[in-house]
C-alpha cells in the first residue's frame, strides 16, 4: 500500500480564496482523521469520519471549514474563505480501529495564506 | 480530563549515547499509549504502542518504552542514538470515552556528532 496520500504538499494562497486539501486513506481503513499542526497549538483534531460518515467535527474552528468524504477512498477539507491564521500543516490520518491501533499519517499539506 | 505531558521541549544527546524521553499522562482507565516520530517535512510515524500485558514494549528503529502505572509514565528509550534519529517525538494517549487521541506537545531530539 502506498500509505495515506495527501495533495497538494504545499499550497500558497491569498486571503479570501478557497482552499481544498485532499486525502486518500489506506484501503480498508474505516476511520479517517483531519489534524492541523501549528507551533502554538500543536496537533489539533479537526474532524473524523467512520465509514465515510462524519462522527465528530467539534474541532472544526469555524464555519469557514468544511470536510467531506464522498467515498471510502477520498476526503476533502475545504476552507472558504481562507485567512492568514489558517496557515498551518494539515494532516490526514487513517486507522483500522479508530485509533486503538494508532494512526497512519499522510505527509501533510503545508498551507500558507498571505 | 485526559492529558499528556512531555516535560522536555528539546533534548540534545551525543551520537552513540543512550536516550530517554519522558511522558506523563492523566487518564482514569487503563490507557492506550503511543509514541510517534516526526521527521522534518513528514507526517507522524507510529513507533510503538501499549495496550496491556508486558509493560516494556518494543518498537521500530530500536526504540522501546516502559509503562509505569504507579508513575503515570510511558517513557521512550533507545540504548544508542544514531544521527538519523534526530526528529520530533510525540507521546499520545487514546481516550476511549471521547474516542480521540490526545497528543503531547512533542520533544525535539538533536543528535550531536
Amino acid at each position: 500500500d502506498a500509505g495515506v496520500i495527501q495533495s497538494p504538499r504545499h499550497e500558497v494562497t491569498e486571503m479570501g480564496q478557497e482552499v481544498t486539501l485532499r486525502c486518500k486513506p489506506i484501503s480498508g481503513h474505516d476511520y479517517l482523521f483531519w489534524y492541523r499542526q501549528t507551533m502554538m497549538r500543536g496537533l489539533e483534531l479537526l474532524i473524523y469520519f467512520n465509514n465515510n460518515v462524519p462522527i465528530d467535527d467539534s474541532g472544526m474552528p469555524e464555519d469557514r471549514f468544511s470536510a467531506k468524504m464522498p467515498n471510502a477512498s477520498f476526503s476533502t477539507l475545504k476552507i472558504q474563505p481562507s485567512e492568514p491564521r489558517d496557515s498551518a500543516v494539515y494532516f490526514c490520518a487513517s486507522s483500522l480501529r479508530g485509533g486503538l491501533d494508532g494512526y497512519t499519517f499522510g505527509s501533510g499539506t503545508r498551507l500558507t495564506v498571505v | 480530563a485526559q492529558s499528556v505531558t512531555q516535560p522536555d521541549i528539546h533534548i540534545t544527546v551525543s551520537e552513540g549515547a543512550s536516550l530517554e524521553l519522558r511522558c506523563n499522562y492523566s487518564y482514569g482507565a487503563t490507557p492506550y499509549l503511543f509514541w510517534y516520530v516526526q521527521s522534518p517535512g513528514q507526517g507522524l510515524q507510529l513507533l510503538l504502542k501499549y495496550f496491556s500485558g508486558d509493560t516494556l514494549v518494543q518498537g521500530i528503529k530500536g526504540f522501546e518504552a516502559e509503562f509505569k502505572r504507579s508513575q503515570s509514565s510511558f517513557n521512550l528509550r533507545k540504548p544508542s542514538v544514531h544521527w538519523s534519529d534526530a526528529a520530533e517525538f510525540f507521546c499520545a494517549v487514546f481516550s476511549t470515552g471521547g474516542f480521540k487521541t490526545i497528543f503531547g506537545a512533542g520533544t525535539r531530539l538533536f543528535v550531536k556528532a
